[in-house]
């Protein structure tokens, strides 16, 4: 079965620094998708990266970029020149590409210190 | 262009109620999932249709649980006798299509008491 890990329930970081959270997964397929999610406190869960697993590169979005490490089953999100608008509960989260459902980690809460 | 909504946003009900939680997708989104979210947790799935018909309903954590989808658009998410441990927030997502990027509603938060 997949599962998802997020081994960091919180972290803070101080505004304008760098944060990086933590993610591994397993999975014994080879064709899936892996993504960020944020969860502010309204609770909408905003797509922030995503990354094909068939991709090398490594996906980026303005201030946020992800390192890929296929082979470690490991997903990183960085998060450059944090804003205090960056507060809010990350999900990393994997989708099987002849599945339905996305899986999700538990979640880290991060703290943005002004 | 709206996102997804859901209705209602809060709910508070008694053990043993009935309820009913409303998703309306984007317009034209073929694919509907419904999550279900417990406190300090990641959302969990419940069901996923295609068009009107449940393509896969596995996630449905017992026959207390039902959705359904007429009209290929809204889609209603019951629960019968409602427990405490029903409790959560109630995530629904829509779709183009299979496999393509899913769009999250606000969720609907159910409390029961």
């Amino acid at each position: 079965a997949q599962t998802v890990t997020q081994s960091q329930p919180e972290m803070s970081v101080q505004e304008a620094e760098t944060v990086t959270l933590s993610c591994t997964y397993d999975t014994s397929e080879s064709d899936y998708y892996l993504f960020w999610y944020k969860q502010p406190p309204s609770r909408q869960m905003i797509l922030v990266i995503r990354q094909e697993a068939y991709k090398q590169q490594n996906a980026t979005e303005n201030r946020f970029s992800v390192n890929f490490q296929k082979a470690a089953k490991s997903f990183s999100l960085k998060i450059s020149d944090s804003q205090l608008g960056d507060a809010a509960m990350y999900f990393c989260a994997y989708w099987a590409n002849r599945d339905d459902k996305i899986i999700f980690g538990k979640g880290t809460r991060l703290h943005i210190l002004p | 262009g709206a996102g997804v909504s859901q209705t209602p946003s809060n709910k508070v009900t008694e053990k043993g109620k009935y309820v009913e939680l409303r998703c309306d997708p984007i317009s034209g989104h073929t694919a509907l999932y419904w999550y279900r979210q417990s406190l300090g947790q990641g959302p969990e799935f419940l069901i996923y249709f295609q068009g009107t018909g449940a393509a896969d309903d596995s996630g449905l954590p017992n026959d207390r649980f039902f959705a359904v989808r007429p009209e290929g658009s809204v889609s209603t998410l019951k629960i019968q006798r409602t427990e405490r441990g029903d409790s959560a927030v109630y995530l629904c997502a829509s779709s183009r299509g299979t496999q393509e990027t899913q769009y999250f509603g606000p969720g609907t938060r159910l409390l029961v008491l």
